[in-house]
């Protein structure tokens, strides 16, 4: 079954408007989760670290004011894309790590800024 | 820079005949190698993660290697159901930022015909 979760599943929005994205770990603890953003026939790019408790880690290039995540209980994350535009149209994916470095991803969430 | 690529950028077998997929990398010190499969509109599957050249793993008719300078992954025997874009990724060890410093290779495309 499913590790882990996001919510929505896909989404619409209008330029300039915010969007929360929500991935939620099902079976485990996560002190730590990852978000990635993926472009339309593009490789993964990790974008951020998500810690519990604390700020989150943001990989070279990556807005932190743009991208607002927050870790707030061990079991879920959300990444808050702020003032979207429909450059920000991507498929975002986040994923967790147990056991041995094993990683679970989520879904993804495909955001589509009009 | 830490640089990732793939090769070849599309694979097509015919079932039953096996192959291997290129993953060549430059990194300022390697703490692992990740090996992931993907289906279209999907978030990836975890494979592998290699930390040391000559370090080999093996999960079904798969099978990672992993030298100085790249690695592979071994497919024998592929079914239909192997079909999927392989990704691989690297963790740097050597940093002057506060990221994970992972980066990913623009991934392989196989396709396994019955």
């Amino acid at each position: 079954g499913a590790v882990v979760s996001q919510h929505p599943s896909w989404v619409i929005c209008k330029s300039g408007t915010s969007v929360k994205i929500e991935c939620r770990s099902l079976d485990f603890q996560a002190t730590t989760m990852f978000w990635y953003r993926q472009f339309p026939k593009q490789s993964l790019m990790l974008m951020a670290t998500s810690n519990e408790g604390s700020k989150a880690t943001y990989e070279q290039g990556v807005e932190k004011d743009k991208f607002l995540i927050n870790h707030a209980s061990l079991t879920l994350s959300t990444l808050t894309v702020t003032s979207a535009h429909p450059e920000d149209s991507s498929f975002y994916i986040c994923s967790q790590t147990q056991r041995e470095d094993t990683q679970y991803f989520g879904p993804g969430t495909r955001l589509t800024v009009l | 820079e830490d640089q990732v690529t793939q090769s070849p950028e599309a694979l097509r077998l015919q079932e039953g005949e096996s192959s291997s997929l290129n993953c060549s990398y430059t990194v300022s010190g390697l703490r692992g190698l990740f090996w992931y499969r993907q289906d279209p509109g999907k978030g990836p599957e975890f494979l592998f993660t290699l930390y040391s050249a000559g370090e080999e793993k093996e999960k079904e008719r798969l099978k990672a290697t992993l030298t100085k300078k790249e690695s592979f992954l071994h497919i024998t025997a592929p079914k239909p159901e192997d079909s999927a874009t392989y990704l691989c990724a690297v963790q740097a060890s050597e940093t002057d930022n506060y990221g994970q410093n992972f980066v990913f290779g623009p991934g392989t495309r196989l396709s396994v015909l019955p």
